[in-house]
């Protein structure tokens, strides 16, 4: 059973240029949650999708940054125009059901490191 | 604005002591409070959670200590081993409607042999 899967692990790109994360969810999982991680920073929420819906997207820069969760196929967080400041780790997560209920558990992958040159 | 503060930074503690990371809230909504662990270069793995029906939840060498008037809970790991040596994240969600986890600002666990 494999867990969250991100792809690529280390993603290069220069200023201008467009980001493509990919975040497979656990097998069974429906929800998706994507995160960002600055250095030496706690984790900051994104975004959280559900399969063809965006549920809360409260925590996406309003401007170059876009998430979606098709039915078929991996989560993608893309980034336009991408800038210094872009630079961080970025952590999908996914859980059977919304957070907060009984049992239920975010499960993260290994993370998108992204370097902005 | 910090939902969940996280202390300390840093942390040493020598093989065989006990490592305590303590955070605090203030969304009295809260209801789940979960810790992960974090190794360089990976992702963050849920490590324990506790919800404040408990005070105290213990699963091997790890316990998390939860004060529900106080809005504060606590990671303590018994027996710190070097392997231990981790980032140490505590977050916190709500059951209704949560969306997502707040997290802390983590602690880096250094045990020293």
């Amino acid at each position: 059973n494999a867990g969250v899967m991100q792809n690529p692990r280390h993603l290069v790109r220069r200023r201008g240029q467009e980001a493509r994360l990919r975040c497979s969810p656990m097998k069974g999982h429906s929800h998706v949650y994507w995160y960002r991680q600055l250095p030496e920073e706690g984790l900051k929420f994104m975004v959280y999708l559900q399969k063809e819906n965006i549920i809360d997207e409260s925590g996406m820069p309003k401007e170059r940054f876009s998430a979606e969760f098709p039915k078929e196929g991996p989560s993608i967080l893309r980034i336009q125009q991408v800038v210094r400041g872009d630079s961080a780790a970025y952590f999908c997560a996914s859980s059977p059901g919304p957070l907060g209920q009984q049992n239920t558990e975010a499960f993260f992958g290994q993370g998108t490191r992204l370097t902005v040159v | 604005q910090q939902q969940v503060k996280q202390s300390p930074q840093s942390l040493i503690v020598q093989k065989g002591g006990i490592s305590i990371i303590n955070c605090a809230y203030e969304n009295t909504a809260f209801d789940y409070f979960p810790w992960y662990q974090q190794f360089p270069g990976k992702g963050p793995a849920l490590l324990i959670a506790i919800r404040p029906d408990v005070s105290e939840k213990k699963e091997g060498r790890f316990t998390i200590s939860f004060n529900k008037s106080a809005k504060q809970f606590s990671l303590h790991i018994m027996d710190s081993q070097p392997g231990d040596s981790a980032t140490y994240f505590c977050a916190a969600s709500w059951s209704a409607g949560a969306n997502n986890l707040f997290f802390g600002t983590g602690t880096r666990l250094t045990v020293i042999p």
